[in-house]
């Protein structure tokens, strides 16, 4: 069974600030997909990155990075110098790729306070 | 139109209605989902269909019925519904098949309240 976990409920934060959001994931798997997405108040769910298990490469696009490391099953997401306009939910995910579906953690309420 | 598409954005109905939900997804996809986001639960998925066949139920009730007669629709059928039933659910479409570049893309959702 394929298990993600974002131990963090809620975070606030003053704008500007970096902000990390963990997931830990749980797949028996040797090929496996892992996503971000942002979901704001109005509630449609935003693809933000997809990663696979083979590569490991840190990504950077803009303000937003992901660090992905097998050896401790994460896939963090960081946000640096954030933005009002960053205030969500975000959402990991994971699945085994092809047309399977998304196993989500609980999400984790990003506010940034002006 | 472009992306996914879902109507209504928001249902009320009683316990004794049927109602169907919609999502017509305009991405060229052949893979579309159910997924019902609640208060009390994590998104959860509900329905996989990949090339309009049902790949996956994941334990669901049979007072949802899903149906998806070609690779752009799918629609949720509703009957018999129980007031816990109440959430936000949550179409998706992706390439489908084996394709790798296998992210979801999402519709605006439909607000269910059951009364």
């Amino acid at each position: 069974a394929q298990k993600v976990t974002q131990a963090q409920t809620e975070i606030s934060v003053v704008e500007k600030e970096d902000v990390t959001l963990d997931c830990v994931y749980e797949t028996r798997d040797t090929t496996y997909y892992l996503f971000w997405y942002k979901q704001p108040p109005s509630g449609e769910l935003v693809f933000l990155i997809r990663r696979n298990s083979f590569d490991e490469q840190n990504e950077i696009s803009g303000r937003y990075s992901w660090n992905f490391q097998k050896s401790t099953s994460s896939f963090n997401f960081t946000i640096t110098a954030s933005q009002v306009v960053d205030s969500a939910v975000y959402f990991c995910a994971l699945n085994r790729g092809g047309a399977d579906g998304l196993t989500f953690g609980k999400g984790t309420h990003l506010i940034i306070q002006p | 139109e472009t992306g996914v598409t879902q109507t209504p954005r928001h249902l009320v109905m009683g316990m004794t209605n049927k109602k169907s939900l919609k999502c017509e997804q305009h991405l060229g996809h052949n893979a579309m989902y159910w997924y019902k986001q609640s208060a009390k639960k994590p998104l959860e998925l509900m329905f996989v269909y990949n090339f309009k066949e049902q790949t996956e139920n994941n334990s669901v009730p049979s007072r949802f019925s899903p149906e998806c007669p070609n690779s752009s629709h799918l629609f949720l059928h509703l009957h018999t519904l129980q007031p816990e039933d109440s959430a936000l659910y949550l179409c998706a479409s992706s390439r489908g098949g084996l394709s790798s570049y296998n992210e979801q893309f999402f519709g605006p959702g439909t607000r269910l309240t059951v009364l």
